[in-house]
Formats: structure tokens, C-alpha cells, sequence
């Protein structure tokens, strides 16, 4: 089965603390993996994404997210978080539909706060 | 570039209205997308489009139907609205040229239209 998960729903940190959040997959085949930031009462920013290669990826504003194939994650990370970080994340997987077209499968989400 | 463009921003409908979203995006892309967001079920596909011409349904398609005009353009309608069509809709484009693989499955997302549905 085709599917993605986010853990936590919500995810508590520090300004300067480092932060995490987590994604696992589960998919046939190489997976395509990305991470969105949602800011409030805007659409999704694409962050970064994973396609094949080195398994430390770098992406916008800071963020980095590590692809672990053994473990089927692919979690998002910040050495120093701000409060402007604070947002919904999303994680996707490159899937198939019904048709064997491509598709996204999405988590449902991690309500990042980033306090003072 | 503007990017993806939605309008309107928000909507009240009345059980039975009917309205139409509009969505366009100018980075030449072939890959149109419509999606729902709603509180603790994230995003879901209603429609999309893999290039100008075609439509094809997603997860979530009863209550829609969808026009690709051009290649720009991309609308969603709701022709008898209910209640539980309220949400925030989204609309987001993609690369989908074979030659690119690399750019693909990277969705670009408009500002999102948010509608309530009484």
C-alpha cells in the first residue's frame, strides 16, 4: 500500500534549538519524497525533495532532510530554529493511481510552533 | 511570474449555488492540479490535468467537474453546492516533460480559494 506518515501533529520547539520533523513512507519501488511548508492562510511551498543521490538533502531557508531507505523515513531537519519557521509541513511520496498515472500521496501534516 | 493565480480568495455559496474556481499559472507548465484541504484529512486530489486536453479524476471528484481551457488555465466547478464542499481549495501546476525528470512531481501552488458553503 501507498501511504505517508507524519507522526506528530504537533511538533514544540525553542528559537535556537534544533528541530525535527518526522515523515515515513511507504511505497514500492525508489521513492520520490518532498517536503511542503504551508505559512498561515497561504498555499504550499515546495521545501525540498529527494530523487536519488546523496541522502542528506538541502533545501530552502535552511531546511535539510535525511533520507533513510532502511527505515522508510525521510525526516526534516533545522540546526537552529526561528519563529518564522512556524507553519504546517507536509510530506509527500511520488505514488501511482488507479490508471498507473504518477500522483503525490500526502501526510496530513505537522503543526511545526517555534517559541520565543 | 506571478506563479499560480486563483481567484476568488473567498466565497459564500447557498446550498444549490453554483460557482466556478479559476486558477492560471504562467511557468508554462503541462500539469494542472485541483485539491481540498480540510481540517485533519490534509490534501486530497479532486482533479487534474497531465496536459492540455485531458482530465482525469482524483480522489475525491463527486460533487466537480473541471475545464482545461488552455494550457494556462485550469477551472473547477461546483454546480450544486453543499455544505460539505466547504473547504480551502488549491489549485497547483507541474513540470511534467519526460525530458525533465528531475522537475517532476514538484507542485507549484496558488494563494488557494476559501469557501463556505451554507
Amino acid at each position: 500500500a501507498q501511504s505517508v506518515a507524519q507522526p506528530e501533529d504537533q511538533v514544540n520547539v525553542a528559537e535556537g534549538n534544533p528541530l525535527t520533523v518526522k515523515c515515513t513512507y511507504s511505497v514500492s519501488g525508489n521513492p520520490y519524497l518532498f517536503w511542503y511548508v504551508q505559512y498561515p492562510n497561504r498555499g504550499l511551498q515546495f521545501l525540498l525533495k529527494y530523487i536519488t543521490g546523496d541522502n542528506l538533502v538541502k533545501g530552502s531557508y535552511g531546511f535539510e532532510a535525511e533520507f533513510n531507505k532502511s527505515q522508510t523515513s525521510f525526516h526534516l531537519k533545522k540546526p537552529s530554529a526561528l519563529v518564522s519557521d512556524s507553519a504546517l509541513y507536509f510530506c509527500a511520496v511520488r505514488g501511482y493511481n488507479a490508471g498507473n498515472n504518477r500522483k503525490l500521496i500526502w501526510g496530513l501534516g505537522t503543526s511545526l510552533a517555534v517559541n520565543p | 511570474n506571478a506563479g499560480v493565480t486563483q481567484t476568488p480568495k473567498f466565497q459564500v455559496l447557498k446550498t444549490g449555488q453554483s460557482m466556478t474556481l479559476q486558477c492560471a499559472q504562467d511557468m508554462n507548465h503541462n500539469s494542472m492540479y485541483w485539491y481540498r484541504q480540510d481540517p485533519g484529512m490534509g490534501l486530497r486530489l479532486i482533479y487534474y490535468s497531465a496536459s492540455e486536453g485531458t482530465t482525469d479524476k482524483g480522489e475525491v471528484p463527486n460533487g466537480y467537474n473541471v475545464s482545461r481551457l488552455n494550457k494556462r488555465e485550469f477551472s473547477l466547478r461546483l454546480e450544486s453546492a453543499a455544505p460539505s464542499q466547504t473547504s480551502v481549495y488549491f489549485c497547483a501546476s507541474s513540470e511534467a516533460d519526460r525530458r525533465l525528470a528531475y522537475l517532476q512531481e514538484t507542485q507549484y501552488f496558488g494563494p488557494g480559494t476559501r469557501l463556505l458553503v451554507l
